[in-house]
């Protein structure tokens, strides 16, 4: 199978450790995305790449988070000193070029104790 | 005001029947559309794009209307494997980037 696949697919940790997951996006895909989703909530953006440039950086996505892609392959979504309300659904998709559909990934659920 | 608004539902349908949800936009300069389906506890799956005229696949049907800024899913002869969330996407063009802004998703469940 060649989709979008992340890593890990549940991380339960304590408050204040550092995270970080991993998402490989189709090969042929230029675009690759990281969302949060929260239950009740649809997806909300937090960042994107073009090859291995980062393009756009929601104001959600504080300095404790910090993602990059550095061959323009796989890509990692890295949190500093989680808190609670990082509790939620990681997910990552991917895209040929913009305007396109996105591919997803089965996604990161992350727990905070 | 979101920038991309649904109904959340739940919409509470019998099989067979047919159902419409809409999705309302803010950004009048957005590119492309989108309609997901989310299972529950599952990634969002592509149902199809949204076109300018319109398209159907099989019992689905996408529309645009860019004057009142919506979108719209018509499901028809609904099946009991229809029931999930369906999520809007909107491209909204930020600054000459596009951002993919997702609704909040409307609620189907198919009863026998």
């Amino acid at each position: 199978d060649t989709g979008v696949s992340q890593d890990p697919r549940h991380k339960i940790t304590k408050r204040g450790q550092n995270v970080t997951f991993r998402c490989d996006p189709i090969s042929e895909h230029n675009r690759l995305y990281w969302y949060r989703q929260t239950l009740g909530q649809g997806p909300e953006f937090l960042t994107y790449f073009q090859n291995e440039a980062q393009l756009e950086k929601s104001r959600l996505l504080s300095d404790r988070f910090s993602a990059e892609r550095p061959k323009g392959s796989f890509s990692t979504l890295e949190i500093q000193r989680t808190e609670q309300g990082d509790s939620a659904m990681y997910l990552c998709a991917s895209s040929q070029d913009r305007g396109q559909p996105q591919h997803f990934g089965d996604g990161t659920r992350l727990s905070i104790l | 005001r979101k920038e991309v608004e649904q109904d959340p539902g739940p919409f509470n349908v019998p099989e067979g029947a047919t159902v419409a949800f809409n999705c309302t936009y803010s950004n009048s300069a957005s590119q492309s559309f989108f309609w997901y389906r989310q299972d529950c506890r599952k990634e969002p799956k592509l149902l199809m794009s949204v076109y300018s005229s319109g398209n159907e696949d099989g019992r689905f049907t996408a529309q645009l209307n860019r004057a009142s800024q919506y979108i719209s899913l018509l499901i028809r002869d609904s099946k009991l494997s229809d029931s999930a969330t369906y999520l809007c996407v909107v491209n909204m063009v930020v600054g000459g980037s596009y951002i993919p802004t997702f609704g909040r998703g409307t609620s189907l469940i198919v009863h026998p």
